[in-house]
C-alpha cells in the first residue's frame, strides 16, 4: 500500500538559516508527490509538485523539492527561511491511477526562531 | 475566482447525531473530494466526487456518506457521530480533464466538528 512517511515532527530553525524537510514514499509505480502548507486555521497551500521530467523543483515561497528515486524521496529545502514559514508541512502522493486519492504523511511543524 | 469555501466553521455534536458539512467548489472546478484530519495527523481521504457520483473512497465506513450538486458544490453526512469522528474535515476541489491524474487540489479552510 502506498505510504508517506515525514520522520520529523518538529523542527525549529533560525530565521535566515537553511531548511530542509525530510519524506520518504513507499509507491511502485511513477509517484505523483506533493508540499502542503498549512497555517493555524487555514487549509492546506500547494508549494509544489513533482510528476516526472526534471527531479528538482522549484515552489512558491521560495521552496523547492528534490525527488530522488534511489532514497524514495522528496526533500522540501529552502535556503532562508522566514518568521512567516512558521506552518505545518505535509507531503503527499497520489494514491493511485485514477488519481482520485492524495495519501499525506502526518506532517512536520516548523518554528522559526529569531 | 472564488476559493473553494466550507460551512460552518466549527461544529459541536453529541454521539448518535447526524452532521452534515457543505463545500462550494473553486469557480471551473468539477470534481470534489474530502478528507478528515484528526488532531496531530495529516489529512486522509474520505471519497471524492466527479459528475455527481462517487469517484473513489478510502478507508471510512458507510455512515459517511456525501453527495455533489449540479453545481459542483457537494456535501458530507456523518451518520451515528461517534466521539472519534472529531476532527478538521476538508474539502478540496480540483478540475479533471480526460482521465488525467496530475490535477492539483484547492483545498478549503475545514469545518472544525467535535463530538461530545
Amino acid at each position: 500500500a502506498q505510504s508517506v512517511t515525514q520522520p520529523d515532527i518538529h523542527i525549529t530553525v533560525s530565521e535566515g538559516a537553511s531548511l530542509e524537510l525530510r519524506c520518504n514514499y513507499s509507491y511502485g509505480a511513477t509517484p505523483y508527490l506533493f508540499w502542503y502548507v498549512q497555517s493555524p486555521g487555514q487549509g492546506l497551500q500547494l508549494l509544489l509538485k513533482y510528476f516526472s521530467g526534471d527531479t528538482l523543483v522549484q515552489g512558491i515561497k521560495g521552496f523547492e523539492a528534490e525527488f530522488k528515486r534511489s532514497q524514495s524521496s522528496f526533500n522540501l529545502r529552502k535556503p532562508s527561511v522566514h518568521w512567516s514559514d512558521a506552518a505545518e508541512y505535509f507531503c503527499a502522493v497520489v494514491a493511485n491511477q485514477a488519481g482520485t486519492a492524495l495519501i499525506f504523511g502526518k506532517g512536520t511543524t516548523l518554528s522559526v526562531s529569531s | 475566482e472564488t476559493g473553494v469555501t466550507q460551512s460552518p466553521t466549527h461544529l459541536i455534536k453529541t454521539r448518535g447525531q447526524q452532521v452534515t458539512l457543505r463545500c462550494s467548489s473553486q469557480s471551473g472546478h468539477n470534481t470534489v473530494s474530502w478528507y478528515q484530519q484528526a488532531l496531530g495527523q495529516g489529512p486522509q481521504f474520505i471519497f471524492q466526487y466527479y459528475r455527481e457520483e462517487e469517484n473513489g473512497r478510502g478507508n471510512f465506513p458507510p455512515r459517511f456518506s456525501g453527495l455533489q450538486f449540479p453545481n459542483y458544490s457537494s456535501e458530507l453526512n456523518v451518520n451515528a457521530l461517534e466521539l472519534d469522528d472529531s476532527a478538521l474535515y476538508l474539502c478540496a476541489s480540483s478540475l479533471v480533464r480526460g482521465g488525467a491524474v496530475n490535477n492539483e487540489q484547492f483545498f478549503g479552510p475545514g469545518t472544525r466538528l467535535t463530538v461530545l
